[in-house]
């Protein structure tokens, strides 16, 4: 089972600012790595797919990048509706695994 | 505009037999191609994948799950189901029906998510 491990765990941030979280997979991970947005009381939003494809009408603040075992979600200039948690997933092998989550609160 | 409306039974005791079904809305159950997963959430364990299916009802199970879980596929109704048998208090969480655009694809659409409580 490939073990993702996000960081930080909270990450305080004022709007504007540029928001850059990390996702690090225990075994290479085959480019199928997907990252996901969920507000309380919701469920989660696909945002970005195969590392650093955006999902249909996500805004382009969102990027993703990175390879193998070391992956980033970079939000650059935060909105308002970006305070939230961020899960990374990897979807390549099963079982699908996913992160413990950033959250991305208000400074 | 793909739709994932979820129901259960939202308390059991341990030992039973947990029953989920998610209807599909908006688009065709069809075409091949599409996987339909169900996935829970809970304070403790995070986001855990636990299985998925196509429409001829092949299926694929998260390990740690797959002695005790069953999906199966209604393409009649437009519906897939998730039965999780012998429940223990470890199983409480969220529940939620997604769709993949293949097997080997992220969940780009979920359902709003039904909690279900073990509690003796």
């Amino acid at each position: 089972e490939i073990v993702l491990t996000q960081s930080p765990g909270t990450l305080s941030l004022s709007p504007g600012e540029r928001a850059a979280l990390s996702c690090r997979a225990s075994q290479t991970v085959s480019g199928k790595l997907a990252w996901y947005q969920q507000k309380p009381g919701q469920s989660p939003r696909l945002l970005i797919y195969a590392a650093s494809s955006r999902a249909i009408n996500i805004p382009d603040r969102f990027s993703g990048s990175g390879s193998g075992t070391e992956f980033t979600l970079t939000i650059s200039g935060l909105e308002p509706e970006d305070f939230a948690v961020y899960y990374c997933q990897q979807y390549g092998s099963s079982p699908k695994t996913f992160g413990q989550g950033t959250k991305v609160e208000i400074k | 505009q793909v739709q994932l409306q979820q129901w259960g039974a939202g308390l059991l005791k341990p030992s039973e037999t947990l029953s989920l079904t998610c209807a599909v809305s908006g688009r065709s159950f069809r075409p091949s191609g599409y996987y339909w997963s169900w996935i829970r959430q809970s304070p403790g364990r995070g986001l855990e994948w636990i299985g998925e299916i196509d429409h001829r009802g092949n299926t694929i199970y998260n390990p740690s799950l797959k002695f005790r879980v069953t999906v199966s596929v209604d393409t009649s109704n437009n519906q897939f189901s998730l039965k999780l048998i012998s429940v223990t208090a470890a199983d409480t969480a969220v529940y939620y029906c997604a769709r993949g655009e293949g097997l080997w694809e992220p969940s780009v659409y979920w359902g709003h998510g039904h909690l279900v409580t073990v509690s003796s």
